[in-house]
């Protein structure tokens, strides 16, 4: 069935490292892959996507890559701070159902120690 | 102003009784979805509107019952609560069916005594 692996599930950097998050998603039709944040207690925040067609996308100190032929795509954080410290969530488009359906990975605990 | 906003923020209440989660979005999106958040901060869809056509039903006891009286709006109704129904709920919306960016709302924390 569909499903997105995440890994690490924690993930402890000093402030100004870098922090690098993967994924893998097994539905091959899958073209959309966003990443959102959350911090305790509050929703889930959109914080950057990248589509099938493009191979890397980036928004200040955020950037995603994709690759399709190995069906994985990363989050990478750049010059981290305190306030990067979240739960960060992949997802990946269910394409066979053409829903909208996001299946989501399990989440990384990103914590940036100052 | 709140794009997505759901009520209530807190629900408590006790096993077997009936008890309904409001959603409404003022973002003019097509799609509205719920998600649940368990204990272990996993993030599952439940169901999904489109202009109150219901198009997603995952695998939920049928306990659980959405309702959308308009596009703005996606109501979650849940008979007879279990303990393990006790989580966090999202309510979502995206522009339109297809086109997957999808906004959440501050969730409704559901504990079940």
């Amino acid at each position: 069935g569909e499903n997105v692996e995440q890994h690490p599930s924690t993930l402890s950097v000093q402030e100004g490292d870098s922090a690098v998050i993967k994924c893998t998603y097994s539905d091959s039709a899958s073209n959309y892959f966003p990443w959102y944040k959350q911090e305790l207690g509050k929703r889930p925040q959109l914080i950057i996507d990248i589509r099938s067609n493009v191979g890397e996308k980036k928004d200040q100190r955020i950037a995603v890559t994709l690759n399709k032929t190995a069906k994985h795509f990363s989050l990478h954080i750049t010059e981290t701070q305190p306030e990067d410290s979240a739960v960060y969530f992949c997802a990946a488009s269910s394409g066979s159902s053409n829903t909208g359906k996001l299946i989501f990975g399990q989440g990384t605990t990103l914590q940036v120690k100052p | 102003d709140t794009a997505v906003s759901q009520t209530p923020k807190y629900l408590v209440t006790q096993m077997g009784n009936d008890k309904s989660i409001k959603c409404e979005q003022n973002l003019g999106h097509d799609t509205m979805y719920w998600y649940k958040q368990d204990s272990k901060k996993f993030l599952k869809i439940m169901f999904s509107y489109n202009n109150k056509e219901l198009i997603i039903n995952e695998t939920v006891p049928n306990r659980f019952s959405p309702k959308s009286p308009d596009k703005a709006h996606l109501n979650l109704h849940i008979n007879s609560l279990e303990l393990g129904d006790s989580a966090v709920y999202f309510c979502a919306s995206s522009p339109r069916l297809r086109q997957n960016e999808q906004y959440f709302g501050p969730g409704t924390r559901l504990t079940v005594t």
